[in-house]
């Protein structure tokens, strides 16, 4: 089962670039890395996934090395409303693993 | 609109009491999976399902039971319920077997169950 570990939290200011890294170490052939983020008091929210490299879309970028064993969330321009906890998860529907979430990173963005 | 339903939101019970949180989800997923979290601890699943009949056990199942008799349907079972048992839950649900990537789960809004 491949854990993560990340920073319990981190401060920015708004409009800056927020990159939050996850160690994974024992990530698997067929594991995937996903982001979510949660606000309080509800269910997290699908951010970005990769399997390697770089993906990008709308709200985010994921900067995955070619080891896997860690990944980087990058929010560009965050805003207060980014405010909320970031889980990085790694696994893999195709072999019934189960996901692991971790504790996150709760990012706090200042005026 | 898709999405994942719980009820109820709000629960407080006694020690003992059996009780059921229901969840729904209307976008024909196959992966449904339920997940508790504590304070410190992150979420962590308790069960999950790949499909109808088909159900494992998690991180954290023990005091849970689930079925999955329907597709939509996957409701989560506290036969004797326990004060360290009080948490907030959340179900969520996925397609599987998701193509290219593994998809996203999609979350409920959560059940905050406090048991005296």
């Amino acid at each position: 089962l491949a854990k993560t570990t990340q920073p319990i939290s981190m401060d920015s200011y708004e409009g800056q670039e927020v990159n939050i890294t996850c160690s994974h170490n024992n990530i698997a052939t067929n594991d995937y890395i996903t982001w979510y983020q949660q606000f309080p008091s509800q269910g997290p929210r699908f951010i970005i996934q990769g399997y390697k490299t770089k993906v990008t879309n709308e709200v985010a970028s994921l900067f995955i090395p070619a080891d896997r064993k860690s990944s980087t969330l990058s929010l560009p321009r965050v805003s207060l409303s980014d405010t909320a906890v970031y889980y990085c998860l790694v696994g893999s529907l195709y072999n019934f693993n189960k996901f692991y979430f971790g504790s996150g990173t709760k990012l706090n963005v200042k005026p | 609109e898709a999405q994942v339903t719980q009820n109820p939101r709000y629960l407080i019970t006694v020690t003992g009491k059996k009780l059921t949180v229901t969840c729904s989800q209307n976008m024909n997923h196959e992966y449904m999976s339920w997940y508790r979290q504590d304070p410190g601890l992150g979420l962590r699943q308790i069960y999950y399902s790949m499909n109808v009949e088909v159900t494992d056990k998690g991180d954290v199942p023990e005091g849970y039971k689930v079925s999955r008799k329907e597709k939509r349907n996957f409701p989560l079972i506290l036969e004797s319920p326990s004060p360290n048992q009080t948490s907030l839950y959340f179900c969520a649900s996925s397609l599987f077997p998701a193509s290219g990537g593994e998809g996203e789960q999609f979350f409920g809004p959560g059940t905050r169950l406090t048991v005296l």
